[in-house]
This record gives structure tokens, C-alpha cells and sequence, in this order.
């Protein structure tokens, strides 16, 4: 079946405009997640939904980051004035659920986000 | 607080050697730990999870993993290294109410013809 996708796979913008990256889950996965991946910080949580609500939203690095949720599947996240340091690659996962035994966590191909 | 450490950033082994890629865990609880691998331009796949049942756990392609208590480490290894190895290699915790993964730093397999 279908896998967590992402769009777009690359995206180059200029500091200080907006951007929105997309991920569509694989279909029936209640819980969903952005993790950031970059040569400094490694592997980052960022925020995850169980349905449409974030209970843990506690690793956005600042208030320029945001994200939501609608009808339990699709997920944008979106970052307002850009910075450099935004740089990075956005990787989204999903899973049955984010608590028992289905919190087995599948992962999309990653958003590569350059900011210029 | 629940963390996970890999003690080598870089292994290269010669193709058909073993593999060994060491991971520490701390936690106050037991601990649910996965082992994930990326190649290059590749997503992140499980290789394998530890979930309080068996402690010697298999996963995909030949590897496995055994969880330790005792020295609080959950090490991956595999009988003989395939070029197609060649990967990075994440050592994961999930906290005990679940939710987000916390990664190690990631360990870079080399693999010598």
C-alpha cells in the first residue's frame, strides 16, 4: 500500500518569506508526527497529532513554527520567516496510534528545505 | 528523562566481517528501543524494536539486537557485513506514554569490498 508522502521534496526560498511543507499519512494512521534532521542537531522532535490535536508540541524551536491537522489525515507544518538556520531536512512519520503496541512509526522521504 | 547514546559516530568493516554498533540507553523505566536505518537519499526504516518481550530481538536483513538490563545497552549486530550495509544507523527510545521518538546521533556504516 501507499507510504507517508511528502511535498515538495526540495524547496529553496529566500529568508524572511513563508513556507509550508505537506504530509499525507498512510491511510488509517491516527497519530502523526514532524521530526527536523539537520548536520548539527541531528534528528529533532518537533510536534505530533493524535487526530487533530497536538498533545506534545514541546519540540518547535521557536514561535515561527506552527502546524495543524484537519480531518485526522493531512498535516501541514509551516515555518514563517524563514531563517537560515531553518535549513534542514522535515521528516514526517506516522503510526496506528501513538501509545500501546502500534507505535510502530513510518516514516516519508523528507522535505529538504533551503533558505538562501 | 529518557536518552539514548551511541558510542561511535563512524565503524568500517570489510564486507563479510561481522557488525557491531553500540548503543547505551538511560531510562527510569523499561524502556520500548528500535533500531532504524537511513540510506543515502533514502527515508528512515525500522530495523527492529525491543518491546519487554524476548531480550535477543531480530529484525530485517540479517540483524538483531540484544537487550541487556544490566548494562543498560541494546547493541546491533549482524554476522557478515553486505556492501548494501552501507548506511546510517539510528538507536531510538520512545518514552514510556509514547508519542515522540528520541534518537541516538546516528552511527555511519562503512562497508570495504
Amino acid at each position: 500500500g501507499a507510504g507517508v508522502s511528502q511535498s515538495p521534496s526540495n524547496k529553496v526560498t529566500e529568508k524572511g518569506k513563508d513556507v509550508e511543507l505537506r504530509c499525507d499519512p498512510i491511510s488509517g494512521h491516527t497519530a502523526l508526527y514532524w521530526y527536523r534532521q539537520s548536520l548539527g542537531q541531528g534528528l529533532e522532535f518537533l510536534i505530533y497529532f493524535q487526530g487533530n490535536s497536538a498533545p506534545d508540541k514541546s519540540g518547535l524551536p521557536s514561535d515561527r513554527f506552527s502546524a495543524e491537522r484537519t480531518g485526522g489525515s493531512v498535516s501541514t507544518l509551516t515555518i514563517q520567516r524563514t531563517q537560515q538556520e531553518d535549513s534542514a531536512v522535515y521528516l514526517c512519520a506516522s503510526s496506528l496510534s501513538a501509545s500501546g503496541t502500534h507505535y510502530e512509526q513510518y516514516f516519508g522521504p523528507g522535505t529538504r528545505l533551503t533558505v538562501t | 528523562a529518557q536518552s539514548v547514546t551511541q558510542l561511535d559516530s563512524h565503524v568500517s568493516v570489510s564486507e563479510g566481517t561481522p557488525v557491531l554498533l553500540r548503543c547505551n540507553y538511560s531510562s527510569s523505566y523499561s524502556p520500548s528501543l528500535f533500531w532504524y536505518v537511513q540510506h543515502p537519499n533514502k527515508g528512515l526504516q525500522l530495523l527492529l524494536k525491543y518491546t519487554s518481550a524476548a531480550t535477543l530481538v531480530k529484525g530485517i536483513n540479517g540483524f538483531e539486537a540484544e537487550f541487556k538490563k544490566s548494562e543498560t545497552s541494546f547493541h546491533l549486530t549482524k554476522p557478515s557485513a553486505h556492501m548494501s550495509d552501507a548506511a546510517e544507523y539510528f538507536c531510538v527510545v520512545i518514552p514510556n506514554q509514547g508519542g515522540k521518538l528520541i534518537f541516538g546521533q546516528g552511527t555511519e556504516l562503512s562497508v570495504k569490498p
